[in-house]
This record gives structure tokens, sequence and C-alpha cells, in this order.
């Protein structure tokens, strides 16, 4: 089955311990993405990437770290969480040829809370 | 910034109309575009994706592309209640970074 899967589903944890969200595509896509989700801001990008060894920053990339050193693989990196990282995060992914990005798909969403 | 603008809502139609939705964007260089259906507290569920100009039809669904106006539209032919939900219109820049808007919550009434 083609699918995006993120772990862990939901985390709760304490300012400044750090911690990684994976994220995994079994589509061969080229191009990954990070998203938050906040309420009355809709979703916002946070980094992207456009092939292995290469990410570029979205709209909101304070904060997180990302790293694509696998073509099926796309960890987003808080190093230092704060409580403003209180969030629904998600994953998505995409084929892309040159400047087109093809049906972008989503995974189920990681429930953040840090205290 | 680069925008995509969306009426908030909530747009209420009755079982059977058909339900329009708009998007306009601001960046010229966007080249994709997609609609997404989210039920509240789920991921986006992928509606349509159109890139270029003029309608797009799939099942009860059509999306219309216009980038000289630089708007695109969503329209839900014989709305179903299970189509209440928030559409999120997204567009994809020349680089590849997606905008979304805030999306335009649908309510069907029976």
């Amino acid at each position: 089955e083609a699918q995006v899967t993120q772990n862990p589903r939901y985390l709760i944890t304490v300012t400044g311990k750090k911690l990684t969200v994976t994220c995994s595509q079994n589509m061969n896509h080229e191009y990954m993405s990070w998203y938050r989700q906040d309420p009355g801001l809709g979703l916002r990008q946070i980094y992207y990437s456009m092939n292995v060894e290469v990410t570029d920053k979205g709209d909101v990339p304070e904060g997180y770290k990302v790293s694509r050193k696998e073509k099926r693989n796309f960890p987003l990196i808080l190093e230092s969480p704060s409580p403003n990282q209180t969030s629904l995060y998600f994953c998505a992914s995409s084929y892309s040829k040159g400047h087109l990005l093809y049906e972008q798909y989503f995974g189920p969403g990681t429930r953040l809370t840090v205290t | 910034q680069k925008e995509v603008e969306q009426n908030s809502g909530p747009l209420s139609v009755p079982e059977g109309a058909i339900a329009s939705l708009n998007c306009t964007y601001s960046d010229r260089g966007s080249q994709s575009f997609f609609w997404y259906r989210q039920y509240s507290g789920k991921s986006p569920e992928l509606i349509m994706f159109i890139y270029s100009n003029g309608d797009k039809e799939d099942g009860r669904f059509t999306a219309q592309l216009n980038k000289a106006s630089q708007y695109v539209s969503l329209l839900i032919r014989d709305s179903q209640p299970s189509d209440s939900a928030t559409y999120l219109c997204a567009g994809g820049g020349g680089y590849q970074k997606v905008t979304f808007g805030t999306g335009t919550k649908l309510q069907v009434i029976p």
C-alpha cells in the first residue's frame, strides 16, 4: 500500500529535550516536506526536500532541522523544543519533475505538546 | 510573502446542490495547485491536482485554473453530508515551496 508514515503519532515532552519525528514514504517520491498546522493559521511549510541531500527552508523553519540522507526518509528534528512548537505536524511526499510538483500525499500527523 | 487566499466560510449548501469553493494566489511562479479535504483532527486528503489552465474533472469534482487571473476553484456536484469538511487550497511555487490557504469550511445540509 502506497503511504506516508510518521512516528510517533502523539508526543508530550518538556522544554529543551531534543526530539525527532520520523517520516517515511514507499512511493519513491523525490519531494518530501514538513508542515505544521495551528488553529487559525492553517498549514505552514517548515522545510522541504527536492531530493537526497537537497533541502530548503519553508515559511517557518526556525527551531527545526531536517536531513535527507535516503530518498524514503525525511526526519524532523527539534533540538531544543519550546512551548510555541506545540502543534500538529504533517509530513508529505510527492513526485516531482523539473519545477512541477505532482500529487502530494500526507502522512497521518504527529500531535506534539511541549510543556 | 506569497499568499493563498480563501474565504473561511462556513459555506452552507443543501444536499444535492453544487458547492463552489474559490481560491486566489499571489505567486505568479506557482505552477501546481491542489485541493485537499480535511476532517477535524485528520490529515489532508488530496481531492484534485491541476497545473494547466482550464477545467479538470474527476467524478463529482471539477477544478478550474485561471493563471491570468490567478485563481483556482473547486466545484462539488451533488453535494453530500459526508462532503462537510474544511477544504484547503494550495499552490506550489517555482522553487517547489508550497503555500496553503487557511481553508474554507463547507457544510452540506441534509
